[in-house]
């Protein structure tokens, strides 16, 4: 398996416009997760879907961020407008999720998106 | 929610000695304890986990310790090489509306001088 794919990964555009980013998780793979790290705040969860479900969106920062996940191998961070403070790099995670509470599940993550905005 | 602090920020070791990585948290229902490895460029990757019902676990040159009653946990690498040199970040997981929520540290990064 090739991993988590995520593209692109460089993305540099200007205060105002939209950016989007993307996500291929393992093949297989029921959970989802998006991660935002800063040198400031580390590695915050943004959201966790579940079998493309969203399940956890409490660390979203504000209503210009917004994801979705319309099938079990694709899934998108939509940032709209951007700002400079959304400069960081964005991770996405994927973990096979058995459902029993005794088993903790490796989360495998992409390679990242460094976002630059200007 | 959890708040997990990690300490210190920065650490160099000559390469050979052992380094060490402390974790404290916050929220006594963390179970499951991850440690992640990032090197430059790429995204963590686990490295070695503890749960709570485990006090140490070893493998190889890395070895966790947990004290559920402190609620601390630390990360040992013994005999450190060049290519340990990376960020670690430690993690607490808990059990919330029926998935894991993990919540991660600052991170450390670590430099192992040859």
């Amino acid at each position: 398996d090739a991993g988590v794919i995520q593209s692109p990964r460089h993305e540099v555009t200007e205060m105002g416009q939209e950016v989007t980013l993307r996500c291929k998780p393992i093949s297989g793979h029921n959970s989802l997760f998006w991660y935002r790290q800063t040198m400031m705040r580390g590695l915050e969860l943004l959201i966790y879907f579940n079998n493309n479900v969203p399940i956890d969106d409490s660390g979203m920062p504000e209503d210009r961020f917004s994801a979705k996940m319309p099938n079990a191998s694709f899934s998108t961070l939509k940032i709209q407008p951007s700002e400079p403070r959304d400069s960081a790099v964005y991770f996405c995670a994927s973990s096979l999720s058995s459902g029993s509470r005794s088993s903790y599940n490796e989360q495998f993550f992409g390679p990242g998106t460094r976002l630059t905005v200007l | 929610g959890e708040n997990v602090e990690q300490h210190p920020s920065t650490l160099s070791v000559q390469e050979g000695d052992s380094a060490v990585i402390k974790c404290t948290y916050s929220d006594s229902a963390s179970n499951y304890f991850p440690w992640y490895k990032q090197e430059l460029g790429k995204g963590p990757q686990l490295i070695i986990d503890i749960r709570s019902n485990v006090g140490e676990k070893k493998d190889q040159r890395i070895a966790v310790t947990l004290n559920k009653t402190a609620k601390h946990f630390s990360l040992h690498i013994t005999e450190t090489q060049p290519e340990d040199s990376a960020v670690y970040f430690c993690a607490a997981t808990r059990e919330l509306g029926g998935y894991q929520k993990v919540t991660f540290g600052t991170g450390t990064k670590l430099q192992v001088i040859p």
